[in-house]
């Protein structure tokens, strides 16, 4: 069955601080993967997409995120954390029917 | 329009009435999806046009749940005899194509609490 893994419920780190949040998926065939990032009382928004080609996607806001297959992840990362990053960031896999399978989130604190 | 729009941003009701929610996608846009979330929890995906077709409703949790878009445009989430257990955030988003790797853009939600 496809499904998406984010091990991480909550992580909090220091302005500035480099963050990675991990992903897993379970996909047969070639992932189409996404990274979506919720703030409070917003909607979804697309941070980056991963369809094929460079493994290392860049995004915006300053996020990347690299694909690898052989571990099965797609782990979001960004050098240098904003006050501003704080938020829910959700991972995504195209299922078979075109609709997007979801994570269960990861919460993210900034610390001043 | 400029982009999703979802109404009410806000329902709350009383157990066993009926609700109906409502997805304004981007103009133009040719896929619209439904998904529903819990508190602390991922979206859920409910179900899909294309068009005006009903593509897949696999997600729908039962048959109190139903979906429409008649027109091609503007959709209508129906949850008939709600119950508690249906609180949640909905969701709509749009694509403007029925492929795989177009966007998903997601309206702000509608929150239902069913008291």
């Amino acid at each position: 069955a496809q499904s998406v893994t984010q091990p991480d419920i909550h992580i909090t780190v220091s302005e500035g601080a480099s963050l990675e949040l991990r992903c897993n998926y379970s996909y047969g065939a070639t992932p189409y993967l996404f990274w979506y990032v919720q703030s409070p009382g917003q909607g979804l928004q697309l941070l980056l997409k991963y369809f094929s080609g460079d493994t290392l996607v860049q995004g915006i806001k300053g996020f990347e995120a690299e694909f690898k297959r052989s571990q099965s992840s797609f782990n979001l990362r960004k050098p240098s954390v904003h006050w501003s990053d704080a938020a829910e960031y959700f991972c995504a896999v195209r299922g078979s029917q075109g609709n997007l399978i979801f994570g269960k989130g990861t919460k993210l604190s900034v610390k001043p | 329009g400029a982009g999703v729009s979802q109404s009410p941003r806000y329902k709350v009701t009383k157990r066993g009435q009926d609700v109906a929610l409502r997805c304004d996608p981007i103009s133009g846009h040719v896929s619209l999806y439904w998904y529903r979330q819990a508190l602390g929890q991922g979206p859920e995906f409910l179900t899909y046009f294309n068009y005006e077709a009903q593509q897949d409703k696999s997600g729908l949790p039962n048959d109190r749940f139903s979906a429409e878009r008649p027109e091609g445009s503007i959709s209508t989430l129906t949850i008939q005899r709600t119950e508690q257990r249906d609180s949640a955030m909905y969701r709509c988003a749009s694509s403007l194509g029925t492929g795989f790797t177009g966007e998903l853009f997601f309206g702000e939600g509608s929150r239902l609490t069913v008291l």
